[in-house]
């Protein structure tokens, strides 16, 4: 079935760029996006691109999509203490669901 | 405010006692769905309803319920609940299941002794 894949863990330094991977299987994937988890609350869409765009850059927050390899990136520049939190990646086909990677959780050392 | 609201927040109960998370959106959204959050999991959908009186399992829906009577309202039904469903539980919703992102309520974080 359909899978995304996440890393677990992911720490950087205040003011450096953060970069946060994800790869899928689903090779009908429309919609690919970027969901932010803050501790007790719910998801919410930070950002999403279209399978046929290349990259969409929005602020601080630039994502990649290498359709061929499956492979979803985000990078957040300038990384702050508030950017803290799980960032989870998900894909869809635009028809019945979308599923969600395990989530990154993203830690900023000072 | 556009919302998806969930209630209880924190719910403790015992094995066997039958309990309902409620959700609510007020966007007139078509599509609504629960998921559970586990460590290293990610998020697992339980059940999903593309419409009123429209429901369909997820990929978790084992010990489940649903009922979708009115559009704003989707009910999670534990029947007879287990501790393997002490979890953090998400309601969503969204316009259609086109691709529009889906809006979560808060979460309901439950525990089965």
């Amino acid at each position: 079935g359909e899978d995304v894949e996440q890393s677990l863990f992911l720490s950087v330094r205040e003011g450096d760029s953060s970069v946060i991977n994800c790869t899928y299987t689903d090779s009908s994937s429309t919609y690919l996006y970027w969901y932010k988890q803050e501790p007790g609350a719910g998801l919410q869409l930070l950002t999403y691109i279209f399978s046929n765009m290349d990259m969409k850059q929005d602020q601080r927050l630039t994502v990649l999509l290498n359709k061929k390899d499956k492979h979803l990136s985000l990078r957040i520049a300038d990384t702050q203490t508030g950017d803290s939190a799980i960032y989870f990646c998900a894909e869809s086909d635009g028809a019945s669901k979308i599923i969600f990677g395990s989530g990154t959780r993203l830690s900023i050392r000072p | 405010e556009a919302q998806v609201t969930q209630n209880p927040r924190y719910l403790i109960t015992v094995t066997g006692k039958k309990l309902t998370v409620t959700c609510s959106q007020n966007m007139n959204h078509e599509y609504m769905s629960w998921y559970r959050q586990d460590p290293g999991l990610g998020l697992r959908q339980i059940y999903y309803s593309m419409n009123v009186e429209v429901t369909d399992k997820g990929d978790v829906p084992e010990g489940y319920k649903v009922s979708r009577k009115e559009k704003r309202n989707f009910p999670l039904i534990l029947e007879s609940p287990s501790p393997n469903q002490t979890s953090l539980y998400f309601c969503a919703s969204t316009r259609s299941q086109g691709g529009s992102p889906l809006h979560f309520g808060n979460g309901t974080r439950l525990t089965v002794t």
